[in-house]
């Protein structure tokens, strides 16, 4: 079975600080992994995600995050945080198997950005 | 294709009543899916595409739901006797096929509120 633990619902940075939205999860076979953030009333924008290669994977708006497979962790990171990074982020991992195709949703970390 | 178009943005319905929504995919992706999102919660799956075949049904899928892609392009999820717990918003989902094509792609969702 496939699932994702977000520790943490509500992180509050200053703005300037890094951010780290933490991600682990859990598999029966080799996972692909997301991040995904939401604004207010809108879709999920892909903002990045890791198949195979290379375990640090950068995305946009200067995030990235790495996948440790022996801590089955896939935290996500940014520098230095904007006023703009302020949203609901969702760690999501995907398997390919017998038993499904879908895609498995932490239940989101809510980012706050103070000035 | 600007992306997944979700039809409409927002409904009200009183309970008991039945509501349609629509859900028109990026035009060559072949999977399609649908989730549901509560306050506070990430998506949660309820059931995918792939062509007009639908391959995965979550038990969240109760018997007044029902979801059909007919011509394996647009898609259309319908509850029946709506109920004030159906209140949530209603997001789709594409992707293509394929292991190299790995992420879905959003719409910005129906939010249901039943009254």
């Amino acid at each position: 079975a496939q699932s994702v633990t977000q520790l943490g619902s509500h992180v509050s940075v200053s703005e300037g600080a890094l951010v780290l939205l933490r991600c682990n999860y859990s598999s029966s076979v080799p996972p692909y992994l997301f991040w995904y953030v939401q604004y207010p009333n809108q879709g999920l924008q892909l903002l990045l995600k890791y198949t195979t290669g290379a375990t640090l994977v950068k995305g946009i708006n200067g995030f990235e995050a790495e996948f440790k497979k022996s801590e089955t962790s896939f935290h996500l990171t940014k520098p230095s945080a904007h006023m703009s990074d302020a949203a609901e982020y969702f760690c999501a991992v995907r398997t390919f198997s017998n038993t499904g195709n879908q895609f498995y949703f932490g239940t989101g970390t809510s980012l706050t950005v103070i000035p | 294709d600007t992306g997944v178009s979700q039809n409409p943005r927002h409904k009200i319905t009183k309970r008991g009543q039945n509501v349609t929504f629509r859900c028109d995919p990026i035009s060559e992706h072949n999977r399609l899916y649908w989730y549901r999102q509560t306050l506070g919660q990430g998506p949660e799956f309820l059931t995918y595409f792939q062509n007009e075949a639908q391959l995965e049904k979550s038990r969240l899928l109760s018997d007044r739901f029902s979801a059909e892609r007919p011509k394996g392009s647009f898609s259309t999820l319908e509850i029946q006797r709506t109920e004030q717990g159906d209140s949530a918003m209603y997001l789709c989902a594409s992707s293509e096929k394929g292991r190299h094509n790995t992420e879905a792609f959003f719409g910005q969702g129906t939010r249901l509120t039943v009254v």
